[in-house]
């Protein structure tokens, strides 16, 4: 079974500029989450998806958004970079229902750098 | 909201020698489940092992192993016969009953020297 698959591996923007990132679930999953990783904060949470609707959210502005298509696929947008945005993406694909499916499986994430 | 503490930023261990990796965490929730992740130097998360709540037997997989102690909120890792290999970044894990949003810790970078 293929893996958690994430497109694209690096990205560099400048600021100002908008972003799009893709995540491609395990067959089967059906909730995506996103996280961002930095030095700094560690992993924090952005936001699940399960069957096409936003489950939960952390905390983050606005300016990060995402969706979830029919076939599970997630993509992730980021709108106005600032430098601060600069992180690793990581996506994390799941069974998401069902006791002990939630074990959460992890793409090799989005290298964004924001100049 | 749910907080998970590791106290230890960096912790080494010599090839085949056991080492142990701490792990607090703070809930008023009595199900939940633990998890502790590696993420070596080519950063894919990698899931090492799983506890759920419910269970009082320390969770075992292979060399890796944890002890749980529901009560103190202790959910350590204790890796035996270390290898090169198992140098990375390992993060603890909380998720709620609700399986919406994991909580990670700030991680623990292990060195293993030969």
């Amino acid at each position: 079974k293929a893996g958690v698959t994430q497109t694209p591996r690096y990205l560099i923007k400048t600021r100002g500029q908008q972003v799009t990132l893709s995540c491609s679930p395990i067959s089967g999953h059906r909730s995506v989450s996103w996280y961002q990783q930095t030095p700094g904060q560690g992993l924090q949470f952005l936001f699940e998806y399960f069957s096409e609707t936003q489950r939960n959210k952390g905390n983050f502005p606005g300016r990060f958004s995402g969706r979830q298509f029919s076939n599970s696929r997630s993509e992730m947008n980021v709108s106005t970079l600032e430098l601060g945005d600069s992180a690793l993406y990581l996506c994390a694909s799941s069974l998401g229902v069902g006791r002990g499916a939630y074990e959460q499986y992890f793409g090799p994430g989005t290298r964004l750098t924001v100049t | 909201a749910q907080t998970v503490t590791q106290s230890q930023p960096e912790m080494s261990v010599q090839e085949a020698e056991t080492v142990t990796l701490s792990c607090t965490y703070d809930t008023s929730e009595s199900d939940y489940y633990l998890f502790w992740y590696k993420q070596p130097p080519s950063r894919q998360m990698i899931l090492v092992i799983r506890q759920e709540a419910y269970k009082q037997q320390n969770a075992t997989e292979n060399r890796f192993s944890v002890n749980f102690q529901k009560a103190a909120k202790s959910f350590s890792l204790k890796i035996s016969d270390s290898q090169l290999g198992d140098a990375a970044m390992y993060f603890c894990a909380y998720l709620g009953n609700t399986g919406n949003q994991f909580y990670f810790g700030t991680g623990t970078s292990l060195t293993v020297i030969p």
